[in-house]
């Protein structure tokens, strides 16, 4: 069965760090290309970042590009997304997600982690 | 980037009734698009994939048509369980982006 189980979201003051993770199973992980989907109180979806299984690229939203970083370890079957200088608008539920074709970039996500709530705010 | 505009933002129907979402890309998205249901407290969960194809498991009451900048979501007869917020979503090219959603509720 995949499974996809994020962490590492909390409270943090403005100008913060967090780091996230999304754990990975049930699924050959190398070979997917993996998301970040945010998601502010109450509003829509947002992507944030990517991470080829393809190329090895990896692609962030202009709102979050210089300070959010995205990185994968495949032994570990994870995911992660290092955020930096943290802003009142960065405030969501986090979810990673699975590209349902392995080997392409793009594509639907067939599934989602149940997401992990990121509060910025002093 | 690709803006996707969804109609309506929200819309009351009742049981059985034939439910229609439309999503309108600003340019030619070929037929790049999937539609999500979101309940509340939940991850979104794939219902179409490429405008037209259901996603395994997925009920036959879902479905959708279109191509280029223009798709439509049908629910054909509504179920009390189908309460949710429901998005397309465009992958012809990054960034992704999805439609503003649209809440669907039970008269």
């Amino acid at each position: 069965e995949v499974q996809l189980v994020e962490s590492g979201g909390g409270l943090v003051k403005p100008g913060g760090s967090l780091r996230l993770s999304c754990a990975a199973s049930g699924f050959t992980f190398s070979s997917y290309s993996m998301y970040w989907v945010r998601q502010p109180p109450g509003k829509g979806l947002e992507w944030v970042s990517s991470f080829s299984s393809v190329s090895n690229s990896r692609d962030y939203a202009d709102s979050v590009k210089g300070r959010f970083t995205i990185s994968r370890d495949n032994a570990k079957n994870s995911l992660y997304l290092q955020m930096d200088s943290l802003r009142a608008d960065d405030t969501a539920i986090y979810y990673c997600a699975r590209v349902k074709w392995g080997g392409e970039q793009l594509g639907p996500f067939d599934y989602w982690g149940q997401g992990t709530l990121v509060t910025v705010s002093s | 980037d690709i803006q996707m505009t969804q109609t309506p933002s929200s819309l009351s129907a009742s049981v059985g009734d034939r439910v229609t979402i439309t999503c309108r890309a600003s340019q030619d998205i070929t037929n790049y698009l999937n539609w999500y249901q979101q309940k509340l407290g939940k991850a979104p969960r794939l219902l179409i994939i490429d405008a037209s194809n259901l996603e395994t498991g997925v009920p036959s009451r879902f479905s959708g048509s279109g191509s280029a900048t223009d798709f439509t979501f049908t629910i054909s007869s509504l179920q009390p369980e189908d309460i949710a917020t429901y998005y397309c979503q465009q992958y012809d090219n990054l960034p992704i982006t999805f439609g503003q959603g649209t809440r669907l509720e039970i008269k």
